[in-house]
């Protein structure tokens, strides 16, 4: 079975620009979350969806948005890209948002210039 | 929010050697995880575990909810124990991980 598959893995922006990362769940689970990691920091929670809605959303500014689609797949969007938003974003699925092992994916490293 | 400490946060061992990492948390969760970060930043599971003790080979993990701390146990420490180790607490819409320690194994 696939693991959680995140698109792309690497990219390169610069300041002011939109950009969208995509998530693809393991097959069943209904839960998604993200996670934003500077480098030398540990992961921060961005937002969790379940079933199409937001179940939780972290200390990130307005710029910061995400959706998930009626097959359980996620995308993370940041509008008006800032230096400061240059890291690897993570996503993570698990069964449900009441309990679950989480599993992630590889991320998506961003470069902002 | 909740708030997960880590301790220590660097750790240096020669090969061989054991560790005890510790994970306190300033309030109760419903679940429980423990992760190592390898170098290309790939987020590895070790554990999940709410409450209880398991083990995985040289790992081991314990966590006492009511006190509100876990602890993840590393024997015969190998050069790819190598990386960053992380608790993630989470309940229903908190998610939250530790402050992280970072081991590295000498040959």
């Amino acid at each position: 079975d696939a693991g959680v598959t995140q698109s792309p893995t690497h990219l390169i922006k610069t300041r002011g620009q939109h950009v969208t990362l995509r998530c693809s769940p393991i097959s069943g689970h209904k839960s998604v979350s993200w996670y934003q990691q500077v480098l030398g920091q540990g992961p921060q929670f961005i937002f969790q969806y379940y079933e199409k809605e937001e179940r939780g959303r972290g200390n990130f500014p307005d710029r910061f948005s995400a959706r998930q689609f009626p097959n359980y797949s996620s995308e993370l969007n940041v509008n008006a890209l800032l230096l400061g938003d240059s890291a690897l974003y993570l996503c993570a699925s698990k069964l449900s948002v009441y309990t679950g092992e989480l599993f992630f994916g590889e991320g998506s490293r961003l470069t902002v210039l | 929010g909740i708030q997960v400490e880590q301790s220590p946060p660097d750790l240096i061992l020669q090969e061989g050697a054991n560790s005890t990492l510790r994970c306190n948390f300033s309030d109760s969760v419903n679940n429980l995880q423990w992760f190592h970060q390898n170098p290309w930043g790939q987020l590895i599971n070790l554990f999940y575990i709410p409450s209880g003790t398991k083990q995985n080979g040289r790992l081991s993990a314990t966590t006492v909810a009511t006190e509100r701390y876990s602890l993840l146990y590393i024997s015969s420490s190998q050069t790819t124990d190598s990386g960053v180790y992380f608790c993630f607490l989470f309940g229903n819409e908190k998610l939250t991980f530790g402050t992280g320690t970072r081991l590295t194994i000498i040959p």
